[in-house]
């Protein structure tokens, strides 16, 4: 099946800095890459995805880059703020046989914005 | 739209007891799935259901059954609870199983086996 990697498994930055959070996946088959966003004590919440057939995807101040080559996917967000503290998820699904398809998640990124 | 509804939020049994974690969804969604959470761990899927009456193992399936017997429903049972499946649990739905729409989920349901 897919193997999701995720790394740094946490990052602080000082506000209005940039963050970058990378992934790689095994699968090429993998098509879709969702990131989601969790806070503390709450549910994942999607942020941003991106098929296959997009190298880049943006939305306001969150961007995210795919290459297939490669197979690793990144989060970039800038001018970070303080309310951009929390846990970030990437994901990757690829076909797992006997028409089914499931969605791997890494292990996540605790990220902390320092006002 | 409620969305995803997981009942309950918070649970204790002692090892050895059984109990099922519910979960509805309201968007006719196709997709359905069980999620457990540990540090360091991220989401591991549990089982995972692509309709009605379909059902399949996930990554980490031992202990649990799922059944799917209405497209709204998918509930999680832990045959004889164990200390290893003190967890955050999350059931999440999408409209299609090959994932063109996001993962929806739902707030969780914090397990502690004692």
């Amino acid at each position: 099946g897919e193997n999701v990697e995720q790394h740094p498994s946490t990052l602080s930055v000082q506000e209005g800095d940039s963050a970058v959070i990378k992934c790689t996946y095994s699968d090429s088959a993998s098509n879709y890459f969702p990131w989601y966003k969790q806070e503390l004590g709450k549910r994942p919440q999607l942020i941003i995805d991106i098929r296959s057939n997009v190298g880049e995807k943006k939305d306001q101040r969150i961007a995210v880059t795919l290459n297939k080559t490669a197979k690793h996917f990144s989060l970039h967000i800038t001018e970070t703020q303080p309310e951009d503290s929390a846990v970030y998820f990437c994901a990757a699904t690829g076909y797992s046989g006997a028409g089914s398809y499931q969605l791997t998640f890494g292990k996540g990124t605790k990220l902390s914005v320092i006002p | 739209n409620a969305g995803v509804t997981q009942t309950p939020k918070f649970q204790v049994l002692k090892t050895g007891q059984s109990m099922t974690l519910q979960c509805a969804q309201d968007m006719n969604h196709e997709y359905m799935s069980w999620y457990r959470q540990d540090p360091g761990m991220g989401l591991r899927l549990i089982h995972y259901s692509v309709g009605a009456g379909i059902t399949d193992q996930g990554e980490v399936p031992n202990g649990y059954n799922v059944s799917r017997s209405t497209t709204e429903d998918f509930p999680l049972r832990l045959l004889s609870a164990a200390p290893s499946q003190t967890s955050v649990y999350f059931c999440a739905s999408s409209y299609s199983y090959e994932f063109n729409s996001p993962l929806h989920f739902g707030n969780g349901t914090r397990l502690t086996v004692t």
